[in-house]
């Protein structure tokens, strides 16, 4: 059964730090996703690629947040310095086109 | 009104009930619908696509008004593992344009 990836599971880490979260997607799947999900603000999309291509980072804090896709196999969400406000669980979504979505087991945040 | 918005419930049904769910969505030109189901501290999962005909899987119906720019999601017979957030997710965008938005879910709980 095949499932998308993501390390760590949880992390906690002090305001100022770096923070590097990595998603393996589904093998075949040509499009990826990154989320972050609140109590207040719910699921917000963050930036997505398509062939590895970043397709839209409009989502993402722009001074603070990158997004990659080293290779196929591989899609890294960085955050530097990192805020309180950051703190949240952020889910990797992989599929074959922009809707049908799989999910990864996600990384809960915390920054104190 | 906001691009998404879903009663957030929640919802205490008994067993054996009917419960059905509501979701408006600001853009007109919206033209993907869909329900995914997240259980506490999981991930979401796609639960149905919704079509402009409505459409039906099992005890779930999924219906669409655009005339009043609402989605619906039915469940019959509820069992307590229907228990979960469901998330109500549209492509705001409209037309070619992609902007997936989630709204911040509908909570319900059945009981035995």
């Amino acid at each position: 059964d095949a499932r998308v990836t993501q390390t760590p599971r949880h992390k906690v880490t002090e305001m100022g730090q770096e923070v590097t979260m990595r998603c393996q997607p589904i093998l075949g799947h040509n499009t990826v996703f990154w989320y972050r999900q609140t109590m207040m603000q719910g699921l917000e999309l963050l930036a997505y690629f398509r062939n590895r291509a970043p397709l839209d980072d409009s989502g993402m804090p722009k001074d603070r947040f990158s997004a990659e896709m080293p290779d196929a196999t591989l899609a890294t969400l960085k955050i530097q310095p990192s805020e309180p406000r950051d703190s949240a669980v952020y889910f990797c979504a992989s599929g074959l086109g922009l809707y049908e979505q799989y999910f990864g087991p996600g990384t809960r945040l915390t920054v104190t | 009104r906001k691009e998404v918005e879903q009663d957030p419930g929640p919802f205490n049904v008994p067993e054996g009930a009917t419960v059905a769910f509501n979701c408006t969505y600001s853009n007109s030109a919206s033209q993907s619908f869909f329900w995914y189901r997240q259980d506490c501290r999981k991930e979401p999962k796609l639960l149905m696509s919704v079509y402009s005909s409505g459409n039906e899987d099992g005890r779930f119906t999924a219906q669409l008004n655009r005339a009043s720019q609402y989605i619906s999601l039915l469940i019959r017979d509820s069992k307590l593992s229907d228990s979960a957030t469901y998330l109500c997710v549209v492509n705001i965008g409209g037309g070619s344009n992609y902007k997936l938005t989630f709204g911040k879910g509908t909570l319900l709980t059945v009981n035995p």
